[in-house]
């Protein structure tokens, strides 16, 4: 299917390492926060979200951290597999009716 | 259960031509979102309907409008097509209007190329 990501930064990762990709977001009234995961030809898939209340959340093999201060969102990957191969974007939202702003993503390869 | 599905899948328009993509979101949700996604890019707001009313509408022309009808299904639509409409344009739902009350759905896009 066709690229979603042609010029975009690019994480390459050796499988079973992990990894961690960054966002940094522009709105500090943003109170919430989600990480996507769009492949090739495919709409972006929800991995984890956090508020703005919270500073890490873990979900399966994936950990979120928020840090306010600086405006910045990280994403990290356990043990990364090459079905992590995709490029993700993360997105916020001030609160508002499903009005989200996404960065402009990082493609993640993962090689054996 | 069927998720958010879009139709067409691809399409290819000319510059001037009118364009309409439609939307069904997932059995139950009252919300469906449209965004735009050029490639190499993230995805923009269009769009939100929720309960058949315009809830918000991003940074696009008047010749894009969109409407969602009493079964929750949404329809965009895009007049006097430009070289520059050419993305992948995706559907969101979600069971409220609200972004902090859940998760929000995609669709796998409709494709539009504009020659």
């Amino acid at each position: 299917g066709e690229s979603v990501g042609l010029h975009l930064p690019t994480l390459s990762v050796q499988e079973g390492d992990n990894s961690i990709i960054n966002c940094a977001y522009s709105n500090s009234a943003s109170d919430y926060f989600i990480w996507y995961k769009q492949e090739s030809g495919k709409g972006p898939q929800f991995i984890i979200d956090i508020r703005s209340n919270m500073d890490k959340r873990q979900g399966q093999r994936v950990t979120v951290l928020l840090n306010k201060t600086v405006k910045h969102l990280s994403l990290q990957i356990a043990a990364t597999q090459p079905g992590d191969s995709a490029v993700y974007f993360c997105a916020e939202s001030s609160g508002g009716y499903n009005k989200l702003i996404f960065g402009a993503g990082t493609r993640l390869a993962v090689h054996p | 259960d069927a998720g958010v599905t879009q139709s067409p899948t691809h399409l290819i328009k000319t510059r001037g031509q009118h364009v309409t993509l439609r939307c069904s979101p997932i059995s139950g949700h009252k919300s469906v979102s449209w965004y735009q996604q050029v490639l190499g890019q993230g995805p923009q707001f269009i769009f939100q309907y929720y309960e058949k009313e315009e809830r918000g509408r991003g940074n696009f022309p008047d010749r894009f409008s969109a409407r969602q009808f009493p079964n929750y299904s949404s329809e965009l639509n895009v007049n006097a097509l430009l070289l520059g409409d050419s993305a992948l344009y995706l559907c969101a739902s979600s069971l409220e209007g609200r972004m902090n009350t859940g998760e929000l759905f995609f669709g796998e896009g409709s494709r539009l190329t504009v020659l």
